[in-house]
């Protein structure tokens, strides 16, 4: 099992549509859960961090299943400047050469008019 | 306020050459990444370093060397390139643990011919 799995996509929908994305990630001991969004040709950037109760940030919820180790983040109301792609990460396993967060590969939104 | 900045931004060499990417973070994080970016294959992480002296491999170090004398550069050397080298770097910091959030530099787009 990979690390750190997403559906690539792409989602089109239409503006004014809520879309959801799942991540599943294999390392039970994992503790640190974000969401980074990465426009084309451009840096990844925080969009939100996952807590455990689940958090919310404007039109943004994120929520975490430790038991199914996944993570969601639902996007309502979706505009045409959430087009981008959408990366999942979580911290891997301790220890020399593994990587402190490993980063899905990205699902990509097309929010269309 | 600078962040974090990447230079040169876009660089093109040949085949056997050594060329070398700079990165400059201006938080005073302890930790730094580099990263590289391919199509299929997401980010997959270089070499990181928890702090000056201090560095460790990450998925793919072959080929590369890093170096931190002061906090906030991190230089990712690439002592003989490859065409295989040629992707899009990015350098990341952040604060703390190596499992906080990180933060991304521009991207520095490598071509080897």
């Amino acid at each position: 099992r990979k690390e750190v799995e997403q559906d690539p996509g792409p989602f089109n929908v239409p503006e004014g549509a809520t879309v959801a994305f799942n991540c599943t990630y294999s390392n039970s001991a994992s503790q640190s859960f974000f969401w980074y969004r990465q426009d084309c040709r451009k840096e990844p950037k925080l969009l939100m961090s996952v807590y455990s109760s689940g958090n919310e940030d404007g039109r943004f919820t994120a929520q975490l299943n430790r038991a199914s180790q996944y993570i969601s983040l639902l996007i309502r109301d979706s505009k045409l400047s959430d087009s981008a792609t959408y990366l999942c990460v979580v911290n891997g396993p301790q220890g020399s050469g593994n990587t402190p967060l490993v980063f899905g590969k990205g699902t990509r939104l097309s929010v269309i008019a | 306020d600078a962040g974090i900045t990447q230079s040169p931004r876009y660089k093109i060499t040949e085949t056997g050459r050594q060329v070398t990417l700079m990165c400059h973070q201006t938080w005073s994080h302890s930790y730094m990444f580099w990263y590289r970016q391919d199509l299929g294959h997401g980010l997959r992480l270089i070499y990181y370093s928890a702090a000056a002296d201090i560095t460790d491999k990450g998925e793919v170090p072959d080929g590369y060397v890093v170096s931190r004398s002061k906090t906030e550069n991190f230089p990712l050397t690439l002592e003989s390139a490859t065409r295989s080298q040629t992707s899009v770097y990015f350098c990341a910091s952040s604060r703390d643990r190596g499992y906080n959030e990180q933060f991304f530099g521009p991207g520095t787009r490598l071509t080897v011919l």
